[in-house]
Order: C-alpha cells, then structure tokens, then sequence
C-alpha cells in the first residue's frame, strides 16, 4: 500500500462545476498536511495547509479526517484557470510524502 | 517570504557525461533538503534527502553512485547526475523546508530543472 494516495483523476469538468479530491495515509503519526498545485512543466506551488478543524481559502475547502486518515480539497465554481495537478503532501518531523497528483481540467 | 532557488532550470548534455544541479535555499537555513524526479505525466519520486553535513538518504532504488548529492552548508545542496544516459532525461525538483520561527512547516519548492540527455 501506498504511503500517500490520490484520486487517479483525470477529473474533466465544465466552468462552474464543483469538484472534490481525496487523499488517504497510511501512518497515523502523520503531523501536517498539505494540498499543492503544479501546473505543467512547473514546480509545485503550496495551495493550502490543510488544519483539523477543516478550513477554507475562497473557492477552496480543506479537510482533514484524522479517525479515517484522509484530507480532502472541495473546488467551488471551477474556473479554466483551476486546470492543474493537484498534490496532497503528508509529513511526520523532516519526512515528507507525496501523493500521486490528480490531475483537473476545467473546460468552458 | 522564503524562496529556493534552482539552477540551471535547463540543461541539455551528452551521453556519458556528468550533470550538476544545485538547490538553493534564499532566505533561510535548510539542514534538510529533498530531491525529486518527475517523469512527464508522472508524479513527483522522491529520490534522496539531503542533510547538510552528512550523508544524503537515498530512497529505494536510486542508485547512490549514480545520483551523487552533496549538502556542504545550510544553504546549499547540489545533485550530480553521473555518467547520464539518455532515460535520465527528466524533471528535477529540489524542496527545502523553513523551520524558523512563525514559517511553521512551509515546503518551498525549487524552480526545477529539465534534463535532456542525448
């Protein structure tokens, strides 16, 4: 099993939609959690800690489910600039882990 | 705020030769540093951790003689890429995290670096 694992996506969906994404892992010592976004050909950029008590950015909702060890992202009112591959990061102390990244495109 | 810088963001070179990346933290102190490899299309694979002063950890099958990473201060660590041939072609990204005061557990990602090997 995966330490860290994503939707495989790809999720296709039209302007305006709302999408989620979820992320399991497997250590349940696991301390912060995070959702980044890499466009194509680029680095990962942080989109959003994601806390215990759940939290949101605008458009964006973070949630974070410690009994089942998994985090969440909620996309509202999907715009094509959404397009990306969204990661979800776990890391305990100095380790961090990956998920495999779903990918997202918003067409018009 | 906290920036890692990666350099050359491009490079292209012959079979067999040898390839340098370094990996800069800008703003702060990074015992720690991680380095990934990312096929196209594929997700970020850790490949080593980087601790200044010691020796780097390799993760499971990534070749330690192939990949050579050297952390020889707190800003600074770099990846050789030994003897490339042409399926070392890939992605480069280098992360840093900023444990000082009020950074919390920020991950900064270098810009990356593109590496054709023909």
């Amino acid at each position: 099993r995966k330490e860290v694992e994503q939707d495989p996506g790809p999720f296709n969906v039209p302007e305006g939609a709302t999408v989620a994404f979820n992320c399991t892992y497997s250590n349940s010592a696991s301390q912060s959690f995070f959702w980044y976004r890499q466009d194509c050909r680029k680095e990962p950029k942080l989109l959003m800690s994601v806390y215990s008590s759940g939290n949101e950015d605008g458009r964006f909702t973070a949630q974070l489910n410690r009994a089942s060890q998994y985090i969440s992202l909620l996309i509202r009112d999907s715009k094509l600039s959404d397009s990306a591959t969204y990661l979800c990061v776990v890391t305990m102390g100095l380790d961090m882990r990956f998920g495999a990244g779903t990918r997202l495109t918003v067409k018009p | 705020g906290a920036v890692v810088s990666q350099h050359p963001s491009r490079v292209i070179c012959k079979s067999g030769t040898s390839v340098k990346i370094e990996c800069r933290s800008l703003d702060f102190q990074a015992t720690t540093m991680f380095w990934y490899r990312q096929f196209p299309k594929q997700s970020l694979m850790l490949m080593a951790t980087s601790n200044e002063g010691s020796k780097a950890t390799y993760e499971q099958g990534v070749e330690k003689d192939k990949f050579l990473i050297n952390h020889a201060s707190l800003t600074l660590s770099t990846l050789t890429v030994t003897s490339a041939h042409p399926e070392d072609s890939s992605f480069y990204i280098c992360s840093a995290r900023d444990l000082g005061s009020g950074a919390g557990n920020t991950i900064y990602f270098g810009e990356g670096s593109w590496l054709t090997v023909v």
